[in-house]
Protein backbone atom coordinates (compact mmCIF):
# COMPACT_ATOMS: atom_id res chain seq x y z
CA UNK A 1 0.00 0.00 0.00
CA UNK A 2 1.30 3.46 -0.45
CA UNK A 3 1.80 5.63 2.23
CA UNK A 4 0.47 8.94 3.63
CA UNK A 5 1.33 11.72 0.90
CA UNK A 6 1.34 15.59 1.40
CA UNK A 7 1.87 18.11 -1.26
CA UNK A 8 3.79 20.17 -1.67
CA UNK A 9 6.57 19.17 -0.10
CA UNK A 10 8.12 22.71 0.72
CA UNK A 11 6.59 26.17 0.74
CA UNK A 12 7.34 29.97 0.89
CA UNK A 13 4.56 32.34 1.66
CA UNK A 14 4.67 35.80 3.00
CA UNK A 15 3.05 37.40 5.76
CA UNK A 16 -1.01 38.19 5.11
CA UNK A 17 -1.26 35.63 2.52
CA UNK A 18 -3.09 32.23 2.30
CA UNK A 19 -2.14 28.76 1.73
CA UNK A 20 -3.15 25.03 1.18
CA UNK A 21 -2.04 22.23 2.03
CA UNK A 22 -3.29 18.56 1.02
CA UNK A 23 -2.84 15.22 2.45
CA UNK A 24 -3.75 12.10 0.80
CA UNK A 25 -4.28 9.06 3.46
CA UNK A 26 -3.18 5.19 3.50
CA UNK A 27 -6.22 3.69 0.92
CA UNK A 28 -9.24 2.31 3.24
CA UNK A 29 -8.22 5.04 5.72
CA UNK A 30 -10.89 7.02 6.65
CA UNK A 31 -9.62 9.61 9.77
CA UNK A 32 -7.04 11.79 8.76
CA UNK A 33 -5.46 14.46 11.40
CA UNK A 34 -3.35 17.36 11.16
CA UNK A 35 -0.24 18.48 13.26
CA UNK A 36 2.03 21.45 13.65
CA UNK A 37 5.58 21.12 14.40
CA UNK A 38 8.40 23.85 15.69
CA UNK A 39 11.64 24.19 17.18
CA UNK A 40 9.87 25.47 20.09
CA UNK A 41 6.56 24.13 20.41
CA UNK A 42 7.25 20.51 19.44
CA UNK A 43 4.41 18.77 17.69
CA UNK A 44 1.18 19.97 18.15
CA UNK A 45 -2.20 18.53 17.27
CA UNK A 46 -4.63 20.54 15.05
CA UNK A 47 -7.64 18.76 14.18
CA UNK A 48 -8.88 15.51 12.83
CA UNK A 49 -11.56 14.42 9.81
CA UNK A 50 -13.45 11.21 9.96
CA UNK A 51 -15.70 10.55 7.04
CA UNK A 52 -15.73 14.32 6.32
CA UNK A 53 -16.49 15.71 9.61
CA UNK A 54 -13.92 17.55 11.94
CA UNK A 55 -13.90 14.94 14.94
CA UNK A 56 -11.49 16.54 17.22
CA UNK A 57 -9.71 19.74 17.72
CA UNK A 58 -6.69 21.35 19.37
CA UNK A 59 -5.92 24.75 20.73
CA UNK A 60 -5.46 27.02 17.53
CA UNK A 61 -6.86 29.93 15.82
CA UNK A 62 -9.83 29.73 13.44
CA UNK A 63 -6.79 30.86 10.82
CA UNK A 64 -6.32 27.25 10.54
CA UNK A 65 -8.98 25.13 9.29
CA UNK A 66 -9.37 22.01 7.51
CA UNK A 67 -12.06 19.89 5.29
CA UNK A 68 -12.13 16.37 4.30
CA UNK A 69 -13.56 15.05 0.94
CA UNK A 70 -15.87 12.03 0.40
CA UNK A 71 -12.13 9.92 -1.06
CA UNK A 72 -10.86 11.10 2.69
CA UNK A 73 -8.31 13.14 0.63
CA UNK A 74 -8.21 16.27 3.53
CA UNK A 75 -6.79 19.75 3.29
CA UNK A 76 -5.81 22.18 5.86
CA UNK A 77 -6.07 26.25 4.85
CA UNK A 78 -4.05 28.77 6.83
CA UNK A 79 -5.09 32.36 6.45
CA UNK A 80 -3.61 35.69 6.94
CA UNK A 81 -0.38 33.76 7.75
CA UNK A 82 1.99 35.23 10.75
CA UNK A 83 5.57 34.32 10.82
CA UNK A 84 4.77 32.04 13.75
CA UNK A 85 3.33 29.86 11.21
CA UNK A 86 6.42 28.64 9.81
CA UNK A 87 6.58 24.87 10.67
CA UNK A 88 6.78 21.59 9.18
CA UNK A 89 2.96 20.36 8.92
CA UNK A 90 2.46 16.59 9.34
CA UNK A 91 -0.46 14.80 7.92
CA UNK A 92 -1.67 10.96 9.46
CA UNK A 93 -3.73 8.91 8.71
CA UNK A 94 -5.53 5.85 10.59
CA UNK A 95 -8.46 3.82 10.01
CA UNK A 96 -10.62 5.46 12.17
CA UNK A 97 -14.00 4.29 13.60
CA UNK A 98 -14.76 5.17 17.29
CA UNK A 99 -14.66 3.57 20.72
CA UNK A 100 -10.78 2.64 19.92
CA UNK A 101 -7.40 4.66 19.79
CA UNK A 102 -5.89 3.55 16.47
CA UNK A 103 -2.50 4.03 15.37
CA UNK A 104 -1.47 6.81 13.05
CA UNK A 105 0.45 6.75 9.81
CA UNK A 106 2.49 9.93 9.58
CA UNK A 107 2.95 11.31 5.92
CA UNK A 108 6.84 13.50 5.71
CA UNK A 109 5.23 16.51 6.34
CA UNK A 110 5.13 20.35 4.33
CA UNK A 111 7.55 22.64 5.17
CA UNK A 112 5.92 26.06 5.54
CA UNK A 113 8.27 28.95 5.41
CA UNK A 114 6.37 32.52 5.85
CA UNK A 115 8.70 35.57 5.11
CA UNK B 1 -4.92 14.54 28.50
CA UNK B 2 -2.31 13.09 31.12
CA UNK B 3 0.66 15.07 30.90
CA UNK B 4 3.95 12.17 30.37
CA UNK B 5 7.55 12.94 31.70
CA UNK B 6 10.35 10.94 29.47
CA UNK B 7 14.34 11.16 30.34
CA UNK B 8 15.52 14.02 28.01
CA UNK B 9 17.99 11.80 26.42
CA UNK B 10 19.30 8.35 26.49
CA UNK B 11 22.29 6.22 25.12
CA UNK B 12 22.33 2.34 24.30
CA UNK B 13 24.54 0.30 22.75
CA UNK B 14 24.17 -1.62 19.28
CA UNK B 15 22.49 -5.17 20.18
CA UNK B 16 21.51 -4.59 23.50
CA UNK B 17 18.10 -4.17 24.79
CA UNK B 18 16.77 -0.47 25.68
CA UNK B 19 14.35 0.44 27.85
CA UNK B 20 12.82 3.58 27.64
CA UNK B 21 10.96 4.86 30.61
CA UNK B 22 7.48 6.99 30.93
CA UNK B 23 5.61 8.39 33.80
CA UNK B 24 2.16 9.24 33.57
CA UNK B 25 0.44 9.62 36.80
CA UNK B 26 -2.67 11.18 36.14
CA UNK B 27 -3.75 8.90 33.36
CA UNK B 28 -7.65 8.36 33.03
CA UNK B 29 -9.13 4.97 33.16
CA UNK B 30 -9.93 5.31 29.17
CA UNK B 31 -6.95 6.51 27.95
CA UNK B 32 -4.27 4.75 25.65
CA UNK B 33 -0.37 4.89 26.01
CA UNK B 34 1.13 5.43 22.76
CA UNK B 35 4.65 5.44 21.43
CA UNK B 36 6.06 7.11 18.37
CA UNK B 37 9.49 8.01 17.11
CA UNK B 38 10.92 10.03 14.99
CA UNK B 39 14.07 10.04 12.93
CA UNK B 40 15.94 12.98 11.60
CA UNK B 41 13.99 14.62 9.03
CA UNK B 42 11.03 12.29 8.89
CA UNK B 43 7.59 12.72 10.01
CA UNK B 44 6.81 10.20 13.36
CA UNK B 45 5.96 6.55 12.64
CA UNK B 46 4.16 4.68 15.12
CA UNK B 47 5.97 1.88 17.47
CA UNK B 48 3.30 0.85 19.63
CA UNK B 49 0.31 1.52 21.75
CA UNK B 50 -1.86 0.23 24.87
CA UNK B 51 -4.04 -0.02 27.13
CA UNK B 52 -3.93 -1.99 30.39
CA UNK B 53 -1.98 -5.19 29.07
CA UNK B 54 1.47 -5.92 28.46
CA UNK B 55 1.93 -5.64 23.86
CA UNK B 56 4.27 -7.33 21.92
CA UNK B 57 5.15 -6.37 17.91
CA UNK B 58 7.56 -6.73 15.71
CA UNK B 59 9.23 -3.54 16.47
CA UNK B 60 9.27 -3.09 20.63
CA UNK B 61 7.23 -4.43 23.26
CA UNK B 62 5.54 -2.40 25.88
CA UNK B 63 5.23 -3.11 29.51
CA UNK B 64 2.56 -1.50 31.54
CA UNK B 65 2.53 -1.08 35.11
CA UNK B 66 -0.45 -2.34 37.31
CA UNK B 67 -1.58 0.97 38.13
CA UNK B 68 -1.17 1.96 34.62
CA UNK B 69 0.87 4.72 36.07
CA UNK B 70 4.15 4.26 34.10
CA UNK B 71 4.93 2.32 30.85
CA UNK B 72 8.49 1.17 29.37
CA UNK B 73 9.17 0.63 26.09
CA UNK B 74 11.51 -2.33 25.06
CA UNK B 75 13.57 -2.62 22.04
CA UNK B 76 14.77 -5.68 22.40
CA UNK B 77 18.15 -5.51 20.31
CA UNK B 78 18.95 -1.95 19.14
CA UNK B 79 20.18 -1.15 15.81
CA UNK B 80 21.51 2.16 14.77
CA UNK B 81 18.55 2.92 12.75
CA UNK B 82 16.65 2.92 15.90
CA UNK B 83 18.75 6.78 16.60
CA UNK B 84 15.70 8.71 17.15
CA UNK B 85 13.57 10.85 19.43
CA UNK B 86 10.79 8.41 21.17
CA UNK B 87 7.41 9.93 22.29
CA UNK B 88 5.19 8.57 24.98
CA UNK B 89 1.58 9.68 24.92
CA UNK B 90 -1.13 9.08 27.18
CA UNK B 91 -4.32 10.39 26.67
CA UNK B 92 -6.86 11.47 23.98
CA UNK B 93 -9.29 8.45 25.28
CA UNK B 94 -10.42 6.16 22.60
CA UNK B 95 -9.67 8.88 20.20
CA UNK B 96 -7.14 9.55 17.46
CA UNK B 97 -6.18 13.12 19.27
CA UNK B 98 -2.55 12.89 20.23
CA UNK B 99 -0.78 15.16 22.15
CA UNK B 100 3.20 14.81 22.38
CA UNK B 101 5.39 15.67 24.73
CA UNK B 102 9.17 16.49 24.15
CA UNK B 103 10.19 12.90 24.12
CA UNK B 104 13.44 11.07 24.96
CA UNK B 105 16.14 11.27 22.24
CA UNK B 106 17.78 7.88 22.37
CA UNK B 107 21.71 7.57 20.37
CA UNK B 108 22.58 4.32 19.80
CA UNK B 109 26.75 3.46 19.43
CA UNK B 110 28.04 1.21 17.36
Amino acid sequence: KAGVTQTPRYLIKTRGQQVTLSCSPISGHRSVSWYQQTPGQGLQFLFEYFSETQRNKGNFPGRFSGRQFSNSRSEMNVSTLELGDSALYLCASSPGGSGYSYEQYFGPGTRLTVT
Amino acid sequence: DAKTTQPNSMESNEEEPVHLPCNHSTISGTDYIHWYRQLPSQGPEYVIHGLTSNVNNRMASLAIAEDRKSSTLILHRATLRDAAVYYCIAGGGATNKLIFGTGTLLAVQP
